[in-house]
């Protein structure tokens, strides 16, 4: 069965102090990893696809990369509005995505 | 550009009613699904259609039926609801292409359902 384990759970970080959210996970035949970013109140919004171990991906702030066992999304020098709820999703087979339970990420200003 | 849009976005049922919660997308994608969200459980996937004229179970789909109305349209219906339905749903749609693995979803904003 497909695994995704995100953690923590819950990020509290002060503006400009970097760090990095984890999401491991156990599969057969990875197709591609995905992070996405969900705002309180709305649907998830896509951020990045990795296919392949030592692949990386930047946008703004924002730098994924994927192992054969985990992906990291790292978050450098974070402003208030990076704060989001992260989801980690991987697809084999099947081209169904299974999410991970997310990292809730707060930025203080 | 509308994208994936839902309605409606909050609804209060009694056990044992019945509703249905609809979606649509104008981005000609052949795929689209039905999540559910709880608190500490992430998404969950409760039907998908793959294509027009196709439906097939995920993980949770006790209790929920679906159609496929056409390529625009997927609704997905609770006959007899119930307290453990009680949930946010989300709507999302994809352009699969077999072979590329780009199956990144669009999602609507989401419909709060609290079944008392």
């Amino acid at each position: 069965e497909d695994q995704v384990t995100q953690s923590p759970e819950a990020l509290r970080l002060q503006e400009g102090e970097s760090s990095s959210l984890n999401c491991s996970y156990t599969v057969s035949g990875l197709r591609g990893l995905f992070w996405y970013r969900q705002d309180p109140g709305k649907g998830p919004e896509f951020l990045f696809t990795l296919y392949s171990a030592g692949e990386e991906k930047e946008k703004e702030r924002l730098k994924a990369t994927l192992t054969k066992k985990e992906s990291f999304l790292h978050i450098t020098a974070p402003k208030p509005e990076d704060s989001a709820t992260y989801l980690c999703a991987l697809s084999r087979g099947s081209y169904i995505p299974t999410f991970g339970r997310g990292t809730s990420l707060i930025v203080h200003p | 550009n509308a994208g994936v849009t839902q309605t409606p976005k909050f609804q209060v049922l009694k056990t044992g009613q019945s509703m249905t919660l609809q979606c649509a997308q104008d981005m000609n994608h052949n795929s689209m699904y039905w999540y559910r969200q709880d608190p500490g459980m992430g998404l969950r996937l409760i039907y998908y259609s793959a294509s027009e004229g196709t439906t097939d179970k995920g993980e949770v789909p006790n209790g929920y039926n679906v159609s496929r109305l056409n390529k625009r349209e997927f609704s997905l219906r609770l006959e007899s609801a119930a307290p453990s339905q009680t949930s946010v749903y989300f709507c999302a749609s994809s352009e699969v292409h077999r072979g590329l693995g780009n199956e990144k979803l669009f999602f609507g904003s989401g419909t709060q359902l609290s079944v008392l």
